[in-house]
């Protein structure tokens, strides 16, 4: 079946500073989804990226969906407190399914 | 808008007792429901996908008869554990959407099952 990984698991980042995690699929996906959770909330839809090398900017984050649409990126700039919080890639399957990756929980230090 | 609500928000009970979560969306129609589980500090997985006015379709290995599962309207959809036990303690989430599986999913705030 479907199996989606994300790298790094957790991100320690000091404030200013760049970080990028990853997502990978073992199968090709119709499209994929970034959502965040903060420290005890629920998961926040961030972004959904649909067409091949697609690549989306939300003010200091940046979202790319690999040519192949098997994989994708998040890339944070200059990283602020407020980025605290576990980012989730989901992908979805060509059946429709949404398949969430492990979450990559980032901590940032002023 | 797309505002999806969960209650209770923190419930503890005793082994053997049955626990009934509501997820309604408030501010729209959601033809799917998703209802999810999320252990500490790990991701959210997926338990069963429930359409308005049919039956709810399980994922495999979770129990139909231990976690039921009943959409009742376009938003309202209610999940209940029965005859809880310590391991089923989690955080339970569930999400709605407008058009099924191909839609966005806006999420609950969740619910957090603690069983003694």
């Amino acid at each position: 079946g479907q199996q989606v990984m994300q790298i790094p698991q957790y991100q320690h980042v000091q404030e200013g500073e760049d970080f990028t995690t990853y997502c990978n699929s073992s199968t090709t996906l119709s499209n994929i989804q970034w959502y965040k959770q903060r420290p005890g909330g629920h998961p926040v839809f961030l972004i959904q990226l649909v067409k091949s090398g697609e690549v989306k900017k939300q003010k200091r984050l940046t979202f790319q969906f690999g040519e192949a649409k098997k994989n994708s990126s998040l890339h944070i700039t200059a990283t602020q407190t407020t980025d605290v919080g576990t980012y989730f890639c989901a992908g979805r399957d060509s059946w429709g399914k949404l398949q969430f990756g492990a979450g990559t929980q980032v901590v940032v230090t002023p | 808008g797309a505002v999806v609500s969960q209650h209770p928000s923190r419930v503890i009970c005793k082994s053997g007792t049955s626990v009934k979560i509501e997820c309604r969306s408030l501010d729209f129609q959601a033809t799917t429901m998703f209802w999810y589980r999320q252990f500490p500090k790990q991701s959210l997985m997926l338990m069963a996908t429930s359409n308005e006015g049919s039956k709810a379709t399980y994922e495999q290995g979770v129990e139909k008869d231990k976690f039921l599962i009943n959409h009742a309207s376009l938003t309202l959809s209610t999940l209940t554990v029965t005859s809880a036990h310590p391991e089923d303690s989690s955080f339970y989430i569930c999400s709605a959407s407008l058009q099924g599986y191909t839609d966005t999913q806006y999420f609950g705030p969740g619910t957090r099952l603690t069983v003694l």
